[in-house]
């Protein structure tokens, strides 16, 4: 089984300009979340997704980052205009609805640098 | 507000030793505590999990202790190894299929 797959691996970009994240989860797994992991803290929620609706974006900053989901399979991820605070590794898990759901399946993740 | 509060930051132990990592949580709605390993420029990976009803899971050398009345549990990784060196986070949520909560992390670091 192929795991979460996220592109790019590493974006340098200068603070006020924009830049979008790829996800694609693990087959069949109809749940998608992103978190963000600022350097030595845990992973945080931005948003969730399942299959192309969304569950919980109560911490995404929506003055400045948005995401979407179509045809409910890959996601994006856009900052737009990115601050230096925006520094992290942007996460994306998958997961299974119904019988084995809990479990989340994390990719390698998008390190982020904004200068 | 930390929803998951965890301790030690790092650890340093000897081959050989017991590795012990501690969380704590407030909201008594959490359902399941998820341990995950991460390792430097990769995603965190699931290593072990438990769900309130049992008050200890082990699976091979690494055991999750859960005190429910205390709202703590910990890990415990017995004959810890060099490999096990790594950033352990623990996590909580509320039914399955919705957010993590995770903890700040804690550092290993297994000295040969």
């Amino acid at each position: 089984e192929a795991g979460v797959a996220q592109s790019p691996r590493y974006k340098i970009i200068e603070k006020r300009q924009s830049v979008a994240f790829w996800c694609n989860p693990i087959s069949g797994h109809a749940t998608l979340y992103w978190y963000q992991q600022i350097l030595g803290q845990g992973p945080k929620l931005l948003i969730q997704f399942q299959n192309n609706g969304v569950v919980d974006d109560s911490q995404l900053p929506k003055d400045r980052f948005s995401a979407e989901r179509l045809k409910g399979v890959d996601s994006t991820l856009k900052i737009q205009p990115a601050k230096l605070e925006d520094s992290a590794v942007y996460l994306c898990a998958s997961s299974r609805v119904g019988q084995g759901a809990g479990e989340q399946y994390f990719g390698p993740g998008t390190r982020l640098t904004v200068t | 507000q930390q929803q998951v509060k965890q301790s030690p930051q790092s650890l340093i132990v000897q081959k050989g030793g017991i590795s012990i990592i501690n969380c704590a949580y407030e909201n008594t709605a959490f359902d399941y505590f998820p341990w995950y390993q991460q390792f430097p420029g990769k995603g965190p990976a699931l290593l072990i999990a438990i769900r309130p009803d049992v008050s200890e899971k082990k699976e091979g050398r690494f055991t999750i202790s859960f005190n429910k009345s205390a709202k703590q549990f910990s890990l415990h990784i017995m004959d810890s190894q060099p490999g096990d060196s790594a950033t352990y986070f623990c996590a909580a949520s509320i039914n399955t299929g919705n957010q993590f909560y995770f903890g700040t992390g804690t550092s290993l670091t297994v000295i040969p």
